[in-house]
């Protein structure tokens, strides 16, 4: 198993320009999640998704947009790159159950927008 | 908003002690609570958790507790060794009333050789 896999590692927008960050888990999870990590900062939830077909804002949605069309795949697009979306993203997934999971995150994706 | 507070930010320890970090929730129907470890330029990784019915759970050298009446759990690291030096991550969370996962703001633990 991969676990979670993001890509690209890196990367550096212009103000203005778009991109999709990639992420895809083999592990047959249900939930899928994407996180921003600002320096120094802890973990603040953009969107997040229970299954194929269904996705929902979490804390901080805002300039973001997601899909879910298969269980694997969990794309985070970003339209309109600014400044303040300069920060580590982390996609996650879990398997759910009602009694709570752990995540297994990616390894992240640092995007700087200048 | 719900939240979860972690303390303290920083730590430094000498090689071989203990290491401490105290969370504390705030929503009452949070029943999981995973802990995380963050090495440089990776992902955060479970470590341990404990769900709302124990009140300590034991992993070698980890071990964390749980206090449900006080709304706070804490995370014990023994024998304490330079790979422990990472950040560290708490985390409260409830599916009642809809999804819900809060993560603490992190403790950044150096252990000195």
């Amino acid at each position: 198993n991969a676990g979670v896999t993001q890509t690209p590692k890196f990367r550096i927008l212009k103000i203005g320009q778009s991109m999709t960050l990639q992420c895809a888990q083999d592990m047959n999870h249900n939930y899928m999640y994407w996180y921003r990590q600002d320096p120094g900062m802890g973990l603040k939830l953009i969107y997040y998704s229970v299954g194929a077909g269904i996705t929902d804002k979490g804390e901080v949605p805002n300039g973001y947009n997601v899909s879910r069309s298969t269980t694997e795949d969990f794309p985070l697009r970003l339209e309109l790159a600014a400044p303040s979306q300069t920060s580590v993203y982390f996609c996650a997934s879990s398997y759910s159950s009602d009694r709570g999971d752990g995540y297994t995150f990616g390894s992240g994706t640092r995007l700087t927008v200048v | 908003g719900e939240n979860v507070e972690q303390h303290p930010s920083t730590l430094s320890v000498q090689e071989g002690d203990s290491a401490v970090i105290k969370c504390t929730y705030s929503d009452s129907a949070s029943n999981y609570f995973p802990w995380y470890k963050q090495e440089l330029g990776k992902g955060p990784q479970l470590i341990i958790d404990i769900r709302s019915n124990v009140g300590e759970k034991k992993d070698q050298r980890i071990a964390v507790t749980l206090n449900k009446t006080a709304k706070h759990f804490s995370l014990h690291i023994t024998e304490t060794q330079p790979e422990d030096s990472a950040v560290y991550f708490c985390a409260a969370s409830s599916r009642t009333g809809g999804f819900k996962t809060i993560f603490g703001a992190g403790t950044r633990l150096f252990v000195k050789a």
